[in-house]
């Protein structure tokens, strides 16, 4: 089955850096990349996703690249806030099996 | 639009018993639910994937006996946790998927259980 490895395990930046996530996954079949944002003792929380058609997607200070070829994606957080602080999740499924793999996350903190 | 509700967000209960978890989505239909499970500082662990009107489809290792899911309508779906003991305890939550076809989940915020 899909496995999906998530580094680093935790972040630590000064407010205004970028942070960058990566992950790794093991299932070529996989096409459905999205990342959740997860603050303490609260829901998860879709912020950005990519499908394997599309190289990389952006909103706003959100990015996100995906590479076929090396079974990898990555989160982009560029001028981080402190409110940026939280736990991000990686995910990858195949479309039309429903199932999301998780990351084992990201713990993010933005130091002011 | 798009929300998720649990209910309770926590519940307390003596070893024995059994406590149910209500997931519903608010303003969509959804044909499936998922129900994960997630320790302190760890990621999400699929428990079973809920199918309306069939039965649930659960993931390896998680007892199908103990953790009954009941997918009765496209918005609600429930988890009972039956015999609940102290290491069941943990933080549950689901997520809906709409069906309209995406692969978009939105998560419920979650219940907190404690067994005594």
């Amino acid at each position: 089955g899909e496995n999906v490895e998530q580094h680093p395990s935790t972040l630590s930046v000064q407010e205004g850096d970028s942070a960058v996530i990566k992950c790794t996954y093991s299932d070529s079949a996989s096409n459905y990349f999205p990342w959740y944002k997860q603050e303490l003792g609260k829901r998860p929380q879709l912020i950005i996703d990519i499908r394997s058609n599309v190289g990389e997607k952006k909103d706003q200070r959100i990015a996100v690249t995906l590479n076929k070829t090396a079974k990898h994606f990555s989160l982009h957080i560029t001028e981080t806030q402190p409110e940026d602080s939280a736990v991000y999740f990686c995910a990858a499924s195949i479309t039309g099996f429903q199932k999301l793999v998780f990351g084992t996350g990201t713990r993010l903190l933005v130091s002011p | 639009g798009a929300v998720v509700s649990q209910h309770p967000s926590w519940v307390i209960c003596k070893s024995g018993t059994s406590v149910k978890i209500e997931c519903r989505s608010l303003d969509f239909q959804a044909t499936t639910m998922f129900w994960y499970r997630q320790f302190p500082k760890q990621s999400l662990m699929l428990m079973a994937t809920s199918n309306e009107g069939s039965k649930a489809t659960y993931e390896q290792g998680v007892e199908k006996d103990k953790f009954l899911i009941n997918h009765a309508s496209l918005t609600l779906s429930t988890l009972t946790v039956t015999s609940a003991h102290p290491e069941d305890s943990s933080f549950y939550i689901c997520s809906a998927r709409d069906q309209r076809g995406t692969d978009t989940q939105y998560f419920g915020p979650g219940t907190r259980l404690t067994v005594l």
